[in-house]
């Protein structure tokens, strides 16, 4: 059964980077597509992006210009990182694998990060 | 982007009654590609259905989804207490991927 945990920092400050790790456990990251996806406090879930374990991406247009996610298949492990962050950027993230035929059947278990001075 | 609505936004039953939750798109969804997730406070999303009628392991046959093109259902036929929950409908395109913004399925 693969297992995912997501790790980074709680508190990020306006403007800067956000950057979270995924460790996928159970099973090998060399195969399949991983995701990164959201929810905003008291509100629904945004698909950030996606990864093939090759390093092939797809990312939501409306954070494309932001977003970079990648892959380390020697470490087990895909990461994300999102440029110029502000308060709207408090979420809630989760890593998923997927989308497998379409769908998530696998998600970690989500990290609360913060955007403030 | 395809665009999903879910109707109702909140839900009031009893246990022992029957939920239909409804996920309508902004265009068309190949069925092999529509999706429902059952949320529950503080916890991650979990999958019921995919390819809109097919159930994941472990999900009893009380849920079932179904539905074509633009109009998709998910049914509970007898609530249970643990079933009371947000659910999602999300579907997979050429563009990406989309979330519907959720029903709630609370207690009367």
């Amino acid at each position: 059964q693969v297992q995912l945990q997501e790790s980074g920092p709680g508190l990020v400050k306006p403007s800067e980077t956000l950057s979270l790790i995924c460790t996928v456990s159970g099973g090998s990251i060399s195969s399949y597509y991983w995701s990164w996806i959201r929810q905003p406090p008291g509100k629904g879930l945004e698909w950030i992006g996606y990864i093939y374990y090759s390093g092939s991406t797809n990312y939501n247009p409306s954070l494309k210009s932001r977003v970079t996610i990648s892959v380390d298949t020697s470490k087990n492990q895909f990461s994300l990182k999102l440029r110029s962050v502000t308060a709207a950027d408090t979420a809630v993230y989760y890593c998923a694998r997927g989308p497998y035929g379409g769908y998530y059947p696998g998600w970690g278990q989500g990290t609360q990060v913060t955007v403030s001075s | 982007e395809i665009v999903l609505t879910q109707s109702p936004g909140t839900l009031s039953l009893s246990p022992g009654e029957r939920a239909t939750l409804s996920c309508r798109a902004s265009q068309s969804v190949s069925s092999s590609y529509l999706a429902w997730y059952q949320q529950k406070p503080g916890q991650a999303p979990r999958l019921l259905i995919y390819g809109a009628s097919s159930r994941a392991t472990g999900i009893p046959d009380r849920f079932s989804g179904s539905g074509s093109g633009t109009d998709f259902t998910l049914t509970i036929s007898r609530l249970e207490p643990e079933d009371f929950a947000v659910y999602y409908c999300q579907q997979y395109g050429s563009s990406g991927i989309t979330f519907g913004p959720g029903t709630k399925v609370d207690i009367k």
